[in-house]
């Protein structure tokens, strides 16, 4: 079983709809969760970072962190044609010392229809 | 804004061939990383560096090698190129621990 399960899709949804993208793990260790989003032919973006529980908003962007459910998900509001990219989820545990190795999701393929 | 930026985007190379990867970044961050991206696979660890001349494998370092000579720079090595390294190599950085990685926009490479 993978550290950290995302399905890759593909997903399509109408412009305007609300999109709802989800990661599961199984490490209870994990403190930092993160989404970058990708697009074709580009290195990932960093879209949201949080620490432990809770929600953060930004913008049309909420992250959400359900640590007793070990369940992470970013919500896109009055989603838009440049939204559609592949996102992916990554997550870390809290380490004293030397540089922090993200666990990757495989990453979810999302297309905006107009 | 963070710059990361890897020398080539695409790449041919014959099996063999020692294959140079290059990636700078101009935020003095300490940590570097490098990772490769396979469909299917998703992103996975190659070697990562936390300063200077210090590196650490991560999940899949066989046939790869690092080198980071100075802060600003991390270079990835192939030593003997296989046709199962062909993939999109990806470069991040952070500023200190615990902090966000950003990415370049990679290196496609393809091993003939």
């Amino acid at each position: 079983q993978k550290e950290v399960e995302q399905d890759p899709g593909p997903l399509s949804v109408p412009e305007g709809a609300i999109v709802s993208l989800n990661c599961t793990y199984s490490n209870s260790a994990f403190q930092y969760f993160m989404w970058y989003r990708q697009y074709s032919r580009k290195g990932p973006e960093l879209l949201m970072y949080t620490y432990s529980s809770g929600n953060k908003e930004d913008g049309r962007f909420t992250a959400q962190v359900d640590k007793s459910s070990k369940y992470i998900s970013l919500f896109i509001r009055d989603s838009q044609p440049s939204d559609s990219a592949t996102y992916l989820c990554a997550m870390s545990v809290v380490r004293l010392q030397g540089a922090q190795k993200l666990v990757f999701g495989q990453g979810t393929r999302l297309t905006i229809n107009p | 804004d963070v710059k990361v930026t890897q020398s080539s985007r695409y790449l041919v190379k014959r099996t063999g061939e020692k294959v140079f990867l290059e990636c700078v970044q101009d935020m003095d961050h300490e940590n570097m990383f490098w990772y490769r991206q396979d469909p299917g696979l998703g992103l996975r660890l190659i070697y990562f560096s936390y300063d200077v001349k210090m590196k650490e494998k991560g999940d899949i370092p066989e046939g790869y090698s690092v080198s980071r000579e100075k802060k600003e720079r991390f270079s990835l090595i192939l030593e003997s190129a296989s046709t199962n390294q062909t993939s999109m190599y990806l470069c991040a950085s952070s500023l200190i621990d615990n902090q966000p990685q950003h990415f370049g926009d990679g290196t496609r490479l393809s091993i003939l």
